[in-house]
């Protein structure tokens, strides 16, 4: 079985840009979940779908949003880039909502991304 | 509302050492415990994880946890270490009943020194 896939791997984008990352979930997991990674900071929660639905949502600021599609693919925007959102962005799947409380998170190896 | 408390920052230990690398939670409902390894470059791997049953938790790689309820915490432990266990290692907890965010501790470097 394919595990999480995230693209791209690296992203340099200017302060003002936006940005696009994807994750591909492992195949029958149906919840996704977004984490970022910065040093000092450990994993701060983004935000969690589970069929095409947002279910729970961290505390960052509008300019981060997200969507799942139906074949539980998911998508991360972040709008109006600010330098400190430099990080790195993980991706997690998991198998669905009946298991997710006991079912472990699968992590794709995440997005850097650098904002100059 | 759950939190996670990893105590140390930083773990050097020599090669065939013993290491316990530390974590507290604080949870108003019973949670769901686990460890989690991050090499560099890479995604989060699960080491270990504590639903209900035996205390003591046997994982990958030699790895093993203790559920401690009265201390609220979940140890991390290994008797020897090697160095292909250097990584940053993060505890987690997930509340058992009415969804809830897994939540991360801000994570424990483990440095082995050949």
């Amino acid at each position: 079985k394919a595990g999480v896939t995230q693209t791209p791997r690296y992203l340099i984008k200017t302060r003002g840009q936006q940005v696009t990352l994807s994750c591909s979930p492992i195949s029958g997991h149906r919840s996704v979940s977004w984490y970022q990674q910065t040093p000092g900071q450990g994993l701060q929660f983004l935000f969690e779908y589970f069929s095409e639905t947002q279910r729970n949502k961290g505390n960052f600021p509008g300019r981060f949003s997200g969507r799942q599609f139906s074949n539980s693919r998911s998508e991360m925007n972040v709008s109006t880039l600010e330098l400190g959102d430099s990080a790195l962005y993980l991706c997690a799947s998991s198998q669905g909502p009946e298991s997710s409380y006991n079912s472990p998170l699968h992590f794709g190896n995440g997005t850097r991304l650098t904002v100059t | 509302a759950q939190s996670v408390t990893q105590l140390d920052s930083q773990v050097p230990v020599f090669e065939e050492a013993p290491v316990e690398l530390r974590c507290n939670y604080s949870s108003s409902v019973s949670v769901y415990l686990f460890w989690y390894v991050q090499y560099p470059n890479q995604g989060l791997q699960l080491l270990l994880k504590y639903l209900s049953g035996s205390t003591l938790v046997k994982g990958i790689n030699g790895f093993e946890a203790e559920f401690n309820k009265s201390q609220t915490s979940f140890h991390l432990r290994k008797p020897s270490v090697h160095i292909s266990d250097t990584a940053e290692y993060f505890c987690a907890v997930s509340a058992i009943r009415g969804y809830q965010k897994v939540t991360f501790g801000i994570g424990t470097k483990l440095q082995v020194i050949p």
